[in-house]
């Protein structure tokens, strides 16, 4: 059973493209969590999602971010015309239900704005 | 706004010391508090503590929760050169929409030197 996959591992965009990230929960899970971590810093938690379903993106910036975990699919977060603070490493980590312990993190996208 | 603070930000020892790092926390909704272990990829859970004084142990590592003071201290005993890792101390909500939102540390960086 393969564990919460991320891709790419690195992306490079420059100031203005759009950045891309994709999350395959475990099998079987169906609760997504998106988190973001500034150099130096600890995780900042951005948006919980469900299947079809926004739960809490309370922790997204306003403009430019969104996020979707379609029926089918992994799930997406999506940042437009990225700005050099958008550099940083992009968690996210899937659970079968609600739960509020240890769920399995992937490896981390890190995305690098030039 | 919710805040957790670990201390010390970094810390250097040489193998076979015995380490504390400390995380205390201040917010709203508490359920539990949980310390992850991150190496240089994705952070992957350790303890996950609910209640005042119940000690967890795993191996060398070992954890306590004391909420009345609102702080929790992770153990490392006969430290080895691959503990070093940043140590990320989490606190999540009791449930309902926020169940997947985390409040993570700065985390400590800790270095451990044969």
């Amino acid at each position: 059973n393969a564990g919460v996959m991320q891709n790419p591992r690195h992306l490079v965009r420059r100031r203005g493209q759009e950045a891309r990230l994709r999350c395959s929960p475990m099998k079987g899970h169906s609760h997504v969590y998106w988190y973001r971590q500034l150099p130096e810093e600890g995780l900042k938690f951005m948006v919980y999602l469900q299947k079809e379903n926004i739960i809490d993106e309370s922790g997204m910036p306003k403009e430019r971010f969104s996020a979707e975990f379609p029926k089918e699919g992994p799930s997406i977060l999506r940042i437009q015309q990225v700005v050099r603070g958008d550099s940083a490493a992009y968690f996210c980590a899937s659970s079968p239900f609600e739960v509020n312990y240890g769920y399995t993190f992937g490896s981390g996208t890190r995305l690098t704005v030039v | 706004e919710d805040k957790v603070v670990q201390s010390p930000l970094s810390l250097v020892v040489h193998e076979g010391d015995t380490v504390t790092l400390n995380c205390s926390y201040e917010v709203t909704n508490f359920r539990s508090l949980l310390w992850y272990k991150q190496e240089k990829k994705a952070p992957t859970f350790l303890f996950m503590l609910t209640s005042s004084g119940i000690e967890k142990k795993s191996g060398r590592l070992s954890s306590i929760l004391d909420k009345k003071e609102l702080f929790s201290i992770l153990n490392i005993t006969a430290t080895q050169t691959g503990d070093s890792a940043v140590y990320l101390c989490a606190v999540s909500p009791p449930g309902g929409t926020s169940y997947g939102k985390l409040t993570f540390g700065q985390g400590t960086i800790l270095t451990v030197h044969p």
